[in-house]
């Protein structure tokens, strides 16, 4: 099993300013996930994030508006980059594979105003 | 990727089992089927998952059918704990990301 804790929990932000999500994994690993899940819906991924790689990003989603860092096998950053509204979300990471369960932290809640 | 179809809502009472139904006809050959719940407020977290024969854990069951284009999570015993949304989820190839439908919302009443 993985113990995943992610910084801030939560944050209020103002449009146009950006915000840094923090992943950290109690064991390394190697393939992380972000997704977001908007108000009452289900979960977008976002990108998935290897070590020692560029970030692969879905559909939908771009690197200039969601920057993601990968330094280590234990830990990775999410950057929410000039953020509007609509941007307000539950930002969520997860690690594990296909074979294999995945782990997901607890989540970071933006709101943007 | 092999598109799901689950009931939107379920209602169970507590210490009562609940089956809990996914139709996944289009799911290939070497797709696992996994399944996730997520409470209220947290992360999803797993529950199971299997790729041709039933499978249990000490969460759950899982049935598969045999032509494999449906499953069947089944809770033995349903705790007020279990009031989630369940994602029944074909997973496979070399990427391991999860692609989440809407669920199922299962309520448990006392």
């Amino acid at each position: 099993s993985a113990v995943i804790s992610q910084k801030p929990s939560r944050d209020i932000c103002q449009r146009g300013t950006s915000l840094t999500i923090q992943c950290q994994v109690d064991s390394q690993v190697t393939m992380m996930f972000w997704y977001r899940q908007q108000p009452g819906q289900s979960l977008t991924l976002i990108a998935t994030a290897n070590q020692g790689s560029e970030a692969t990003y879905e559909s939908g989603f771009v690197i200039d508006k969601f920057p993601i860092s990968r330094p280590n096998l234990t830990f990775s950053t999410l950057t929410v980059s000039n953020m509007s509204p609509e941007d307000s979300s539950i930002y969520l990471c997860s690690v594990g594979d296909w074979l294999r369960e995945q782990y997901f932290g607890p989540g970071t809640r933006l709101t943007v105003t | 990727d092999a598109k799901t179809t689950q009931p939107n809502s379920m209602e169970s009472n507590e210490e009562e089992p609940v089956h809990l139904p996914c139709n996944h006809s289009t799911i290939s050959g070497t797709d696992y089927i996994h399944w996730y719940r997520q409470l209220p407020s947290q992360g999803p977290e797993y529950v199971i998952h299997g790729l041709t024969s039933n499978v249990n854990n000490r969460m759950a069951s899982l049935a598969i059918a045999e032509d494999r284009k449906s499953s069947t999570l089944i809770l033995h015993r349903a705790t007020l704990r279990d009031a989630a949304v369940y994602y029944c989820i074909p997973l496979g190839g070399s990427q391991g990301n999860l692609i989440f439908g809407k669920g199922t919302k299962l309520s448990v009443k006392p």
